[in-house]
């Protein structure tokens, strides 16, 4: 079974860039790791979706090493507006999805 | 193209009854998605259905059940509720396909067994 460990919280201020590790082992060869930011009381939006190395798209970015054991989002010069909770997502090799905990991003003014 | 939708909003039960929740996918997306999310915690895994089959579960026991439609809607069941089965509950549709894990994610239903 697929485990993924992500820092409980993070504190930002506005204008920096922030990035979030997310340690996962045992993941599906195939798949691939995805983002998700969270606000309270909605569902989860897509940020970000990689297989190896580096992916960027208008918000972010994704680094993930060759071992694809770990993957970090990186968001540049971050707003009052990206506090949220951010989540990665995996596949396990049994075909389960897997959540890590969340990160909640405190950004300051 | 319309979003992901999920019914209803809110739900209050009591323990032992059962519940259905439903969910209508993004427009040509062929894959559902079900997670329970506890207050504070991230969502969980419940099931997945392709093509109206289940393709993925999680560690929920037998109660928990889903059906997918060929309009690939969905609908999530649970009988027998325990006071443990309150939370939100999540719905994501997507393409099967090499990134079928950009999931849209509809606002999901809070339910309550008391």
């Amino acid at each position: 079974l697929a485990k993924t460990t992500q820092p409980i919280s993070m504190d930002s201020y506005e204008g920096q860039e922030v990035n979030i590790t997310c340690s996962h082992n045992n993941i599906a060869t195939n798949d691939y790791i995805t983002w998700y930011q969270q606000f309270p009381s909605q569902g989860p939006r897509f940020i970000i979706q990689g297989y190896k190395t580096k992916v960027t798209n208008e918000v972010a970015s994704l680094f993930i090493p060759a071992d694809r054991k770990s993957s970090t989002l990186s968001l540049p010069r971050v707003s009052l507006s990206d506090t949220a909770v951010y989540y990665c997502l995996v596949g396990d090799q049994g075909g389960k999805l897997i959540f890590g905990q969340g990160t909640e991003l405190s950004v300051k003014p | 193209e319309t979003g992901v939708t999920q019914s209803p909003t809110h739900l209050i039960k009591t323990r032992g009854q059962q519940v259905t929740l439903r969910c209508s996918s993004q427009s040509g997306h062929n894959t559902v998605s079900w997670y329970q999310q506890a207050l504070g915690q991230g969502p969980q895994f419940i099931f997945q259905y392709y093509r109206e089959e289940e393709n993925g579960r999680g560690n929920f026991p037998p109660r928990f059940s889903g059906l997918q439609f060929p309009n690939y809607s969905s609908e999530l069941n649970v009988n027998a509720l325990e006071l443990d089965d309150s939370a939100l509950y999540l719905c994501a549709s997507s393409l099967m396909g090499p990134a079928y894990n950009e999931q849209f994610f509809g606002p999901g239903t809070r339910l309550t067994v008391l």
